[in-house]
């Protein structure tokens, strides 16, 4: 099983829907998790930490699940502008160490 | 401000042949990383530098690769004897701290073909 797995999509949504996917993760002991998020051909870039059980921003909310080991992303009233591969990220333990796990990213596509 | 800034853009080079690609991070940015990405995959850490010493450089893949950072600033990454395996984006990120609790910010990477 991989370190950290997610669904590779792609994600065919219409506009103004609301759409979620999960990561999922093996470790136990993770600390903190990410999403980032990168467009075609350009650098990821930060959408939301989540360090406790959740996070939201906007249209965006990050739920953590420690008892099931998942993080999820829900966007809700999506837009064009959201199509993009959505990174999940898990750190393993908050040492001076690297240990950060990135998935392979789920491919979302928004449709007018 | 500006973000972080990576040269070439593009690298052709051929088999065998040594190449560096070269990192500028944010201001200030203490900690620094590399990555390469292959089409359809996540990032791959490559080394870790908190400042100018390495603080993980466990994804290196073999001796080939290197990476340094001598004044805690600018990092080059070096590979020597090129493979076509190596054909890849290298992605350099830089953050204010740790990466455990910090938003790590990437530069538009480095597209490496080997042929």
């Amino acid at each position: 099983r991989k370190e950290v797995e997610q669904d590779p999509g792609p994600f065919n949504v219409p506009e103004g829907a609301t759409v979620a996917f999960n990561c999922t993760y093996s470790n136990s002991a993770s600390q903190s998790f990410f999403w980032y998020r990168q467009d075609c051909r350009k650098e990821p870039k930060l959408l939301m930490s989540v360090y406790s059980s959740g996070n939201e921003d906007g249209r965006f909310t990050a739920q953590l699940n420690r008892a099931s080991q998942y993080i999820s992303l829900l966007i809700r009233d999506s837009k064009l502008s959201d199509s993009a591969t959505y990174l999940c990220v898990v750190n393993i333990r908050g040492d001076s160490n690297y240990q950060l796990i990135w998935g392979a990213g789920t491919k979302l596509i928004i449709k007018p | 401000g500006a973000g972080v800034s990576q040269t070439p853009s593009n690298k052709v080079t051929e088999k065998g042949k040594y190449v560096e690609l070269r990192c500028d991070p944010i201001s200030g940015h203490t900690a620094l990383y590399w990555y390469r990405q292959s089409l359809g995959q996540g990032p791959e850490f490559l080394i870790y530098f908190q400042g100018t010493g390495a603080a993980d450089d466990s994804g290196l893949p073999n001796d080939r690769f290197f990476a340094v950072r001598p004044e805690g600033s600018v990092s080059t990454l070096k590979i020597q004897r090129t493979e076509r395996g190596d054909s890849a984006v290298y992605l350099c990120a830089s953050s204010l701290g740790p990466p455990a609790y910090n938003e790590q910010f990437f530069g538009p990477g480095t597209r490496l073909t080997v042929l």
